[in-house]
């Protein structure tokens, strides 16, 4: 069975820094592109980043690009986002999801893990 | 970016009836749609991909079409735990985005 275990979230002031890990099992991980999505409270979803299974295609939403980094430890079958300079707007539950392919588009996210909650305030 | 107008944004209905929401893609991203199925307190889950094509186990009821930049999903059959929120999701290109989500509610 195919399990995504995100972990790392928590409560963090303004400008700080959190990193977001996802645990994956049941398949193989270098053989999927691997995604970050989030859901503020009571709202819809937002993309945030993709990783190729080798790393060498990533990709950011605007809201956050320059701020946070996706990576990916083959060996470890884990995925990462490291978040910088956070601010409210980023409160959000974040996904990590599992793509169909290795990389490239016309793709879809099947399964989602359960998400962690990363909260912004002071 | 390609920006992605679904409707309605809630809609009321009944066990058994039939059921449309429409995903307006801003051009043309091909057959990249996809839509996931989002109940309270639960992670998205895989309904359709590719414009038309149904997950393993998703029931029959449950189908996907497309004409030029209009993308649909319908339920033939409404049963009381299809009631949930629904979101499309383009892959045509990066950044990947969704749309604003449909709550289906009794």
């Amino acid at each position: 069975e195919v399990q995504l275990v995100e972990s790392g979230g928590g409560l963090v002031q303004p400008g700080r820094s959190l990193r977001l890990s996802c645990a994956a099992s049941g398949f193989t991980f270098n053989d999927s592109a691997m995604h970050w999505v989030r859901q503020a409270p009571g709202k819809g979803l937002e993309w945030v980043s993709g990783i190729s299974w080798n790393s060498g295609t990533i990709g950011y939403a605007d809201s956050v690009k320059g701020r946070f980094t996706i990576s990916r430890d083959n060996a470890k079958n884990s995925l990462y986002l490291q978040m910088n300079s956070l601010r409210p707007e980023d409160t959000a539950l974040y996904y990590c999801a599992k793509d169909v392919y290795a990389s490239g588009s016309g793709n879809w996210f099947d399964p989602w893990g359960q998400g962690t909650l990363v909260t912004v305030s002071s | 970016d390609v920006q992605m107008t679904q409707s309605p944004s809630s809609l009321s209905a009944s066990v058994g009836d039939r059921v449309t929401i429409v995903c307006r893609a801003s051009r043309s991203i091909s057959w990249y749609l996809n839509w996931y199925q989002q109940k309270p307190g639960k992670a998205p889950k895989l309904l359709i991909y590719a414009t038309s094509n149904l997950q393993s186990g998703v029931p029959s009821r449950f189908s996907g079409s497309r004409s030029g930049t209009d993308f649909t999903l319908t339920i033939s059959s409404l049963q009381p735990e299809d009631f949930a929120t629904y979101y499309c999701h383009q892959s045509y290109s990066t950044p990947y985005t969704f749309g604003q989500g449909t709550k289906l509610e009794i």
